[in-house]
């Protein structure tokens, strides 16, 4: 699976969009973007993923870049809760389980009051 | 409500000891994960299992052990030849492989301590 590449750390005010940024240059065609998060002390917490398309839910948007390169996760209304360790990870979907999913180090997201 | 139990939250052990932590699944699941998290760090696989009475080892399975007598459980045994043993466990399920979305659901995690 395609390695992925985010900025250590990241800060955002209060009730602004907070745009998280991901690059993963070698993503093969049939490799999905998944993001997830984690708050201090708590097991992390599946946002959303998509492939090529963009994708919206009721906690994020997903933006995927026409060559797939590269993604960005928005928050519409950052809020103090989001404040958490956001991964971005690249896997194949339906090949194997879950356990390809790649937790690295990720990044950290700070809302600022 | 449906959801993923770990317990202890938190434990003590002594060094030399065997400590087992407790992973219960209501999900109807079919896969399981254990991982571990150092301070700092990402999660690593330790050990899995797709189904029932079978398991396979993950990225840093040595010094740790497991079954999968039930579908709805997952115990985790650190056992004294794991020689760091100190960290945060965490365990997921997911729906498994035919009806695999990559979606991961996890515990809220047990913080071993070794003294």
């Amino acid at each position: 699976d395609a390695k992925t590449t985010q900025p250590p750390s990241m800060d955002c005010a209060e009730g602004r969009a907070a745009n998280l940024p991901c690059n993963h240059s070698t993503i093969s065609g049939n490799e999905y973007v998944y993001w997830y998060r984690q708050i201090h002390s708590q097991g992390p917490q599946y946002i959303i993923h998509g492939l090529k398309n963009n994708e919206t839910n009721e906690m994020a948007s997903l933006i995927i870049t026409e060559d797939r390169k590269s993604s960005t996760l928005i928050l519409p209304h950052a809020t103090l809760r989001d404040t958490a360790v956001y991964y971005c990870i690249v896997r194949v979907e339906g090949k194997g389980g879950s356990e390809k999913l790649v937790f690295g180090k990720g990044m950290k997201l700070t809302v600022n009051p | 409500d449906g959801g993923i139990t770990q317990s202890p939250k938190y434990l003590f052990r002594k060094e030399g000891q065997n400590v087992t932590l407790s992973c219960e699944q209501n999900l109807n699941h079919d896969a399981m994960y254990w991982y571990r998290q150092d301070p700092g760090q990402g999660l690593r696989l330790i050990y899995y299992s797709q189904i029932v009475n079978d398991f396979q080892k993950g990225d840093i399975a040595e010094g740790y052990s497991v079954s999968r007598e039930k579908k709805e459980s997952f115990p985790l045994t650190v056992t004294s030849a794991q020689k760091n043993p100190t960290a945060f466990y965490l365990c997921a399920s997911s729906p498994g492989d035919r009806h695999n979305t990559g979606e991961l659901f996890f515990g809220e995690g047990s913080r071993l301590t070794v003294l």
